[in-house]
């Protein structure tokens, strides 16, 4: 357990309207990042974290937005979700040193 | 852009060896990762290799590299049902760490 908690971890909205998911840490790590996961494609990064207030793009950003405030939360929002948003989200964290990559227990969202 | 790859589904017998395989492109990959996840849970790390090594063992557990060939296995020694999951490869180049991961090998251990 690397002290992750997402929430919610279920979240059903209809398309067209803002989501926000929080990733929380209680181990004062840089790094923080956020994932989908759907059938077939594994785990795609959308954005990451490498301090506060600062972020940059991963793989599939499009449609999302973060921030990251405080080190311990990270926030990825979806201004506007569309069906295609539906998957489950992970976050992660590591520390520069330390190689390992730890994730959260994820947040299903379905977008109808 | 990076490309991680391994094969879709594995199903071995209870007691026998399992070897997941796995390619990956970016020759400038600093760690390889095996992370496990069951049903319905999130993902595990298992275990990781630097890109300067060919090997690393950890209980039951083998890691193969090949740099040339960019080609990564873990090898699962004694296979029981509760090491049914599925099995992502993932590749670690950037500089804030970030993976790149395939599409995970479903391994299911038959009685």
């Amino acid at each position: 357990d690397a002290g992750i908690t997402q929430s919610p971890r279920h979240k059903v909205t209809e398309t067209g309207t803002p989501v926000t998911l929080r990733c929380h840490q209680t181990e004062n790590h840089r790094y923080m990042y956020w994932y989908r996961q759907d059938p077939g494609h594994g785990l795609r990064l959308i954005h990451y974290s490498y301090g506060v207030k600062d972020t940059d793009k991963g793989e599939v950003s499009d449609g999302y937005s973060v921030s990251r405030s405080k080190t311990e939360d990270f926030l990825l929002t979806l201004e506007s979700a569309t069906s295609s948003q539906t998957s489950v989200y992970f976050c992660a964290i590591t520390d520069r040193g330390d190689y390992e990559q730890y994730f959260g227990p994820g947040t299903r969202l379905t977008v109808t | 852009g990076e490309d991680v790859e391994q094969s879709l589904f594995l199903s071995v017998r209870e007691g026998d060896s399992s070897v997941i395989n796995c390619t990956y492109t970016d020759s400038s990959s600093t760690y390889l990762y095996w992370y496990k996840q069951e049903p319905g849970a999130g993902l595990q790390l298992l275990t990781y290799i630097f890109s300067n090594m060919d090997m690393k063992q950890d209980q039951r557990l083998t890691v193969l590299l090949n740099k040339k060939d960019k080609h990564l296995s873990l090898r699962i020694a004694d296979t029981q049902t509760g090491d049914s999951a599925i099995y992502f490869c993932a590749e670690s180049s950037g500089s804030a760490r970030q993976l790149t991961f395939g599409s995970g090998t479903q391994l299911t251990v038959l009685p």
